[in-house]
Parts: C-alpha cells; sequence; structure tokens
C-alpha cells in the first residue's frame, strides 16, 4: 500500500504558487519523499526529492516539515502545462540496497485554471 | 541522450493469447522497474529487475514474468491474457540507491 495521502484533486490559478500537500506520518528516518507528475498519456515525470531539508530546482520547492510526517510541492508560477496528476511517494534510500519497491498512490489532480 | 524507451507503443491482444513488452532503459541505467496503469488509477508496481535477477515484486500472478539482459534492457511477458491486463505498462529505470526513476511513455495494452 501506498505510504502517503494526497488531496485527489485541486485547482489552482494560472500564474499563483499551486501547493500540493502530503502526509506521511509513518516515514521512517531512511525514507526520501519524491514527487512525480503525469500529464496525460505519458509516463510520470520526475519533479524533486528531499530527506530532511526544503530543496529546489528548477521546477519546483518541496517544503518538508521539521518532523517529516508532511511536506508541500510548490509549483512557484503555475501555467497550464503544469495541469497533472501529482505523486508523492517515499522510498528508502539505502546505501548497497537495491531492494526497494516505490509505490505509487492514487496522486492529486492539479487542474490550472486560465 | 536517450531517455527510457518502449516497444511497441500500442498493442492489441485476444484474451488467452500471449504479449512480450520491451524495454531499453536510460543511458547508464542498470535497475528496470514495471508498472501496470489501469485507467484513472496511479501506477501499480510489478517487479523490479537488477543484474538480471527479479529483486521485487508486487501483488502480481505468475503470469506476469520478466527478463533483464546483460545489456540492462529488459523484457516483460504476460500469460493467458485476461480482460483486465487492459492497461498502461510503464517501464522505469534507476541507478543507486537514491536515484529518480525514470519512466518511458508505455506501452498500451488493449486485450479484447
Amino acid at each position: 500500500d501506498a505510504k502517503t495521502t494526497q488531496p485527489t484533486s485541486m485547482d489552482c490559478a494560472e500564474g499563483r504558487a499551486a501547493n500540493l500537500p502530503c502526509n506521511h506520518s509513518t516515514i521512517s528516518g531512511n525514507e526520501y519523499v519524491y514527487w512525480y507528475r503525469q500529464i496525460h498519456s505519458q509516463g510520470p515525470q520526475y519533479i524533486i526529492h528531499g530527506l530532511k531539508n526544503n530543496e529546489t530546482n528548477e521546477m519546483a520547492s518541496l517544503i518538508i516539515t521539521e518532523d517529516r510526517k508532511s511536506s508541500t510541492l510548490i509549483l512557484p508560477h503555475a501555467t497550464l502545462r503544469d495541469t497533472a496528476v501529482y505523486y508523492c511517494i517515499v522510498r528508502v534510500g539505502l546505501v548497497g540496497n537495491r531492494d526497494d519497491k516505490i509505490i505509487f498512490g492514487k496522486g492529486t489532480r492539479l487542474h490550472i485554471l486560465p | 541522450d536517450a531517455g527510457v524507451t518502449q516497444s511497441p507503443t500500442h498493442l492489441i491482444k485476444t484474451r488467452g493469447q500471449q504479449v512480450t513488452l520491451r524495454c531499453s532503459p536510460k543511458s547508464g541505467h542498470d535497475t528496470v522497474s514495471w508498472y501496470q496503469q489501469a485507467l484513472g488509477q496511479g501506477p501499480q508496481f510489478i517487479f523490479q529487475y537488477y543484474e538480471e535477477e527479479e529483486r521485487q515484486r508486487g501483488n502480481f500472478p505468475d503470469r506476469f514474468s520478466g527478463h533483464q539482459f546483460p545489456n540492462y534492457s529488459s523484457e516483460l511477458n504476460v500469460n493467458a491474457l485476461l480482460l483486465g491486463d487492459s492497461a498502461l505498462y510503464l517501464c522505469a529505470s534507476s541507478f543507486g540507491e537514491v536515484s529518480p526513476l525514470h519512466f518511458g511513455n508505455g506501452t498500451r495494452l488493449t486485450v479484447t
């Protein structure tokens, strides 16, 4: 089963910041938080990941709470092309251990409104 | 640098038939995972291959089998196809413990 819970859907106005929440209350100390998105008819696309600290890249920012039980993906200036299903996933990252499997939940369907 | 490539892009089969789907990982990646995605659902993990061995398996019957070749490419085989096997089959590759998965655009399988 997926270890994360996300809202089923969200709307955001074009040009505004989209804030997508994710709960992962049972996360372990060695589990990373990953975000992917899937645009219709394409494979999921990696966005960002983090362990404890907040992370930022050219696509988005990831804010992880201090207790690591939840996180928020921030798309700073949403465009119509950001309309997609966004998946939050936790994954173990242990050196020398490839025996992890990444489990997707149902994700959040983000609608960017013109 | 080519990303993950999957073939074919679309496939139509009849119940009871067998199908083979193929995946070439992103250059430099050595681990391949397969997912099944039904319409409106998130991807469901089938299995993962590393060093030509199945390392992890999801809740799928033995009708689903796979193989990884020395060049890291992979095949997914499904025997005795059922109507419920109709889905988008996604291949993802990665390298190392915290490498993000890189997905192909999938093979759309329709079973009639």
